[in-house]
């Protein structure tokens, strides 16, 4: 079993939607944890980490929930310009981040 | 402030060549990581360096690679006799010592025909 799995998508929603994604990971010793976003022949970029009580940032909510190992990302009022994949990474209090294959989201007009 | 810079942002090589990417991480940054990152696939872990310490090597896949760090800043990915399945995407990170965020350059597209 990977260590971050991501669903792939695409996940195909209309402008104005909601969209939730969500990420497991199998270290029951992840400390820490991030979502990333990677437009199309870009680098990845952070765009929040989530911390343990959950974190908000204007559309984009991040929740983690220890029990079922998972991360999640919900975005409100889905824009054009949220297309995108994006990525979850994971730390174990080390020095490295473990990143998932990344899910694909298109908003279509 | 400038961001982590990465160098040739393209390469294309033959089969066999060797090749050398540069990158520049953040002033400050004490580590800094090595990525690749193949069509549709995840960050490939490759090497991570973190001040004066010895690297951590672990993640690359064959003694054709190799990585240094002058000076505790600039680093360069050396990879030789390239291969075709070496083509992908590298990318180099940094953040600094007391954050685990990394902060990623534009990457080095290589393609090795």
């Amino acid at each position: 079993r990977k260590e971050v799995e991501q669903d792939p998508g695409p996940f195909n929603v209309p402008e104005g939607a909601t969209v939730a994604f969500n990420c497991t990971y199998s270290n029951s010793a992840s400390q820490s944890f991030f979502w990333y976003r990677q437009d199309c022949r870009k680098e990845p970029k952070l765009l929040m980490s989530v911390y343990s009580s959950g974190n908000e940032d204007g559309r984009f909510t991040a929740q983690l929930n220890r029990a079922s190992q998972y991360i999640s990302l919900l975005i409100r009022d889905s824009k054009l310009s949220d297309s995108a994949t994006y990525l979850c990474g994971s730390g174990a209090g080390s020095y490295q981040l473990t990143f998932g294959k990344g899910t694909k989201l298109s908003v279509i007009p | 402030g400038a961001g982590v810079s990465q160098s040739p942002s393209n390469k294309v090589t033959e089969k066999g060549k060797d090749v050398e990417l540069r990158c520049d991480p953040i002033s400050g940054h004490t580590a800094l990581y090595w990525y690749r990152q193949s069509l549709g696939q995840g960050l490939e872990f490759l090497i991570y360096f973190q001040g004066n310490s010895a690297p951590d090597k672990s993640g690359l896949p064959s003694d054709r690679f190799s990585a240094e760090r002058t000076g505790g800043s600039v680093s360069t990915l050396t990879i030789q006799r390239t291969q075709q399945e070496d083509s992908a995407v590298y990318l180099c990170a940094s953040r600094p010592r007391s954050q685990e965020t990394q902060y990623f350059g534009p990457g080095t597209r290589l393609l090795v025909l």
